[in-house]
């Protein structure tokens, strides 16, 4: 059972826009900064947002993050085939002193 | 830009202890701006993290694992290791390696770059 909840998936069309939510508590979301992650199938982890909303150089500006209270989302407009995989938050929990995932959510294309 | 690379055994018999390491191209791992950590997928794809060390040695490990973990970088070699003792079939995942961005406080903190992976199989 993962400390942050996120739904396991989503779907969308070409070109839409699907948002991902993830909910915490107050010793990690709501206190903290939101990263995400994503997955694709056959590659390393890469670095979607840090700090709620920032974006590493290179990742496009379709995706997007915020965080209000104890709970955050990712966004990802435009979508695309390759955006196929999963996708997941991060956030330090103080309680834990350490780093506590969301349980991913599978990204689905139609 | 800094690669990472995990190698070690794929199959682990239950008992024993489990010993990955990850080797780190195209940048330094002794920086002090830098942090060294693991983080395993399950097979029904949750995350967890395992816990991170400095290059100086200080380390912070995952609480539900801590009797168990060990985290060590070796500078002559660009190498950081996992150990996790006392395995069993819960232990079965793809362990990941990636590179913390080490700042005050740590919760500031992400993960980038990460490992492509490796699956880790816990069975006699």
């Amino acid at each position: 059972q993962s400390v942050l909840t996120q739904p396991p998936s989503a779907s969308g069309t070409p070109g839409q826009r699907v948002t991902i939510s993830c909910s915490g508590s107050s010793s990690n979301i709501g206190s903290n900064f939101v990263c995400w992650y994503q997955l694709l199938p056959g590659t390393a982890p890469k670095l979607l947002i840090y700090r709620n909303s920032q974006r590493p150089s290179g990742v496009p500006d379709r995706f997007s993050g915020s965080k209000s209270g104890t709970s955050a989302s990712l966004a990802i407009s435009g979508l695309r085939s390759e955006d196929v995989g999963d996708y997941y938050c991060a956030a330090w929990d103080d309680s834990l002193s350490g780093w506590v995932f969301g349980g991913g959510t599978k990204l689905t294309v139609l | 830009q800094v690669q990472l690379q995990e190698s070690g055994p794929g199959l682990v018999k239950p008992s024993q202890t489990l010993s990955l390491t990850c080797t780190v191209s195209g940048g330094s791992i002794t920086s002090g701006d830098y942090y060294w950590s693991w983080i395993r997928q399950y097979p029904g794809k949750g995350l967890e993290w395992i816990g991170y060390s400095y290059y100086g040695g200080r380390t912070n490990y995952n609480p539900s694992l801590k009797s168990r973990v060990t985290i060590s970088v070796d500078m002559s070699k660009k190498q950081f290791s996992l150990k996790l003792s006392s395995v069993s079939a819960a232990d079965t995942a793809v362990y990941y390696c990636a590179k913390g961005i080490s700042v005050v406080p740590a919760a500031w903190s992400w993960f980038d770059p990460w490992g492509q992976g490796t699956l880790v199989t816990v069975s006699s």
